[in-house]
């Protein structure tokens, strides 16, 4: 069993859509998390991040965390074609263990 | 632009030549993470280093890999005699000084190419 379960899509949605994207994670050890965007031939884009359970929000997307089931989710509100990339959960501990740990990452395509 | 740097942003070796990979960080961001990303596998964690210092290498493999990160200038991953499976893109990652829960920030990557 992977260490974070990413479900790779394709998903694809029309424009002003909702969006649901989420991760489920095995270690209990991990303390934060994040959602990074990333476009074709680009870098990871650091799009929320959260450090305990419950919701954040930041314009168009909300973050959820729920440490009890393990589980965490993207919500993309109001959709766009500019939000069609690659959506990759990432989480880590704390202390000196800094290392990232990865979702295969969801590709989204929102068509106008 | 002060965002991480990653130099050059595509390299073509051939198997048994030497590939250096840069990274210059955020400004400053003392922390510095290489992360390799291959198409089926996703982002896979290679070092965490600070000036002078490695931090964790629990990513890195074995033999033929090595990372620094100097005092003055960039840090630097550097794979020898490379391979055809050393053919990824490479991302490197910075973060402030300070507790674990700083969010990384990434940079556009080194795409590798082994002939």
């Amino acid at each position: 069993q992977k260490e974070v379960e990413q479900d790779p899509g394709p998903l694809s949605v029309p424009e002003g859509a909702i969006v649901s994207l989420n991760c489920t994670y095995s270690n209990s050890a991990f303390q934060y998390f994040m959602w990074y965007r990333q476009y074709s031939r680009k870098g990871p884009e650091l799009l929320m991040y959260t450090y305990s359970s419950g919701n954040k929000e930041d314009g168009r997307f909300t973050a959820q965390v729920d440490k009890s089931s393990k589980y965490i989710s993207l919500f993309i509100r109001d959709s766009q074609p500019s939000d069609s990339a690659t959506y990759l959960c990432a989480m880590g501990g704390a202390g000196n263990n800094r290392k990232l740990i990865w979702g295969l990452g969801t590709s989204l395509a929102v068509n106008p | 632009n002060a965002g991480v740097m990653q130099n050059p942003r595509h390299l073509v070796r051939r198997r048994g030549q030497e590939a250096r990979l840069r990274c210059s960080p955020m400004k400053g961001h003392s922390h510095v993470y290489w992360y390799r990303q291959l198409p089926e596998e996703g982002l896979k964690f290679m070092v965490y280093l600070q000036k002078e210092n490695i931090i964790d290498e629990s990513g890195m493999p074995k033999e033929r890999f090595s990372a620094e990160f100097p005092k003055e200038g960039p840090s630097i991953l550097r794979i020898q005699q490379v391979v055809r499976g050393d053919s990824a893109a490479y991302f490197c990652a910075s973060s402030p000084p300070g507790q674990g829960d700083q969010p990384q920030h990434f940079g556009d990557g080194t795409r590798l190419s082994i002939l």
